[in-house]
């Protein structure tokens, strides 16, 4: 089946700084990546939708200054947490749709867990 | 506005016992997912329901999903340990604003089987 990945699975920062987390498709093509946000004992919280090649679509209260979305091509979405602080805390994951005959397909990554201290 | 609604958060059952959780949402939808997640990991699909009347069964899960009443339920039988995790629903959010594969989550249902 398809597989998406992400890295890294777990980072812990510094206030202040930034940082990146990659997801990839690994054997198919996406046109379309999904970033969601999950605080402890929570649902998902979708952040925005990235489409390669064109700007992410923010979802309301998501700052996008403050949560880069890069997709430069169809295999990878790139999300940079810029000037973390301790509420940005969370649990990332990405997922990325997958066109098939007759359905939509969305696989997810296995999560990135950040922790600012 | 696009609502998710599950039901209950929290559920303790005992080995080889039934049990139904319920997944409400607030307007039409042609897609309904349901995902496990263990703690401390993502997603795991297990199924997408298509249609009115769609069921789906994977081992001692079934899904099922009734457009008309809005509802889907994931029934759980003759509970193992091994079921332990939380359950999320979800809906397609396309047309409120979103893009294909845009979706809706439920709170989730913390479950948690017992011998």
């Amino acid at each position: 089946g398809a597989v998406v990945s992400q890295h890294p699975s777990r980072v812990i920062c510094k206030s202040g700084t930034s940082v990146k987390i990659e997801c990839r498709s690994l054997d198919f093509q996406a046109t379309t990546m999904f970033w969601y946000r999950q605080f402890p004992k929570k649902s998902l919280m979708l952040m925005a939708t990235s489409n390669e090649g064109s700007k992410a679509t923010y979802e309301q209260g998501v700052e996008k200054d403050k949560f880069l979305i890069n997709h430069a091509s169809l295999t990878l979405s790139t999300l940079t947490v810029t000037s973390a602080h301790p509420e940005d805390s969370s649990f990332y994951i990405c997922s990325a749709t997958l066109l098939g005959a007759d359905r939509l397909t969305q696989y997810f990554g296995p999560g990135t867990r950040l922790t600012v201290l | 506005e696009l609502k998710v609604e599950q039901n209950p958060l929290f559920l303790s059952m005992q080995e080889g016992k039934n049990y139904t959780i319920y997944c409400n949402y607030s307007t039409t939808s042609d897609r309904l997912y349901w995902y496990r997640q263990d703690p401390g990991k993502s997603l795991e699909s297990l199924f997408v329901l298509l249609s009115n009347g769609a069921v789906k069964q994977e081992g001692r899960l079934m899904a099922s999903l009734d457009t008309k009443a809005r509802l889907s339920t994931l029934h759980i039988t003759a509970a193992v340990h091994d079921l332990s995790a939380t359950y999320f629903c979800a809906v397609d959010g396309l047309g409120y604003g979103g893009s294909q594969g845009n979706l809706i989550f439920g709170k989730g249902t913390k479950l948690s089987v017992k011998p």
